[in-house]
């Protein structure tokens, strides 16, 4: 079975530019979450759907960011516009359910760089 | 603020040699999360300890579970060069279906 899916895996971008990072979750997850991960931070949450709805989005750093998830197979984050301490890996996440009790898949990772 | 709080920050040992890592959290929890993540990958659930659970084993794996510490241990025996990763503790978020890691250990493994 094909684990969680994220793309591109590797994004540059210039200051100022829109970018959108893409995520396919594991078939059948109701959960899906976003999450950043730098060094000096660590790794954050910054959203939740479940069953396709926001849940949780107070760690959305600004509203240069926003995340949608328009069905249960589809999900993107876009930052816009884009700036340097943006730079980080950004991954995405599933669970069968809410995690309470269960465990997240995490894809790949899309690792961004903001010049 | 994070929930879960890893001991210690890094860790160096020789292949065969075993590796205990700790970890703090706040609040009650229903369960509690190990997780490895290799350089440039993302992260790979390992192993689920339920509060009512003290001790699980998985493999070369034991977690351990002190729900009146708040803390939990996990140690892998027969350690292995591929062993080498960082490894962060999770618990859900106080009233919410967060999952919220630690701040993780790095584990290094040497031949």
């Amino acid at each position: 079975d094909a684990g969680v899916i994220q793309s591109p895996r590797h994004e540059v971008t210039e200051m100022g530019q829109e970018v959108t990072l893409r995520c396919k979750p594991i078939s059948g997850h109701n959960s899906l979450f976003w999450y950043r991960q730098t060094m000096m931070r660590g790794l954050e949450l910054l959203i939740y759907f479940n069953n396709n709805v926001p849940i949780d989005d107070s760690g959305m750093p600004e509203d240069r960011f926003s995340a949608k998830m328009p069905n249960a197979s589809f999900s993107t984050l876009k930052i816009q516009p884009s700036e340097p301490r943006d730079s980080a890996v950004y991954f995405c996440a599933s669970s069968p359910q809410g995690t309470g009790g269960y465990e997240q898949y995490f894809g790949p990772g899309t690792r961004l760089t903001v010049t | 603020s994070q929930q879960g709080e890893e001991d210690p920050q890094a860790l160096s040992i020789q292949e065969g040699e075993n590796a205990t890592m700790n970890c703090s959290y706040k609040t009650s929890i229903n369960n509690l999360q190990w997780y490895r993540q290799n350089s440039g990958r993302g992260l790979v659930h390992l192993i689920l300890i339920r509060s009512n659970e003290r001790e699980k084993h998985s493999g070369r794996l034991r977690v351990t579970l002190d729900t009146s510490k708040k803390s939990s241990s996990l140690l892998i025996t027969a350690s292995r060069a591929a062993d080498t990763a960082s490894y962060f503790c999770a618990t859900p978020g106080p009233n919410t279906d967060k999952l919220i890691f630690g701040t993780g250990t790095r584990l290094q493994v040497f031949p």
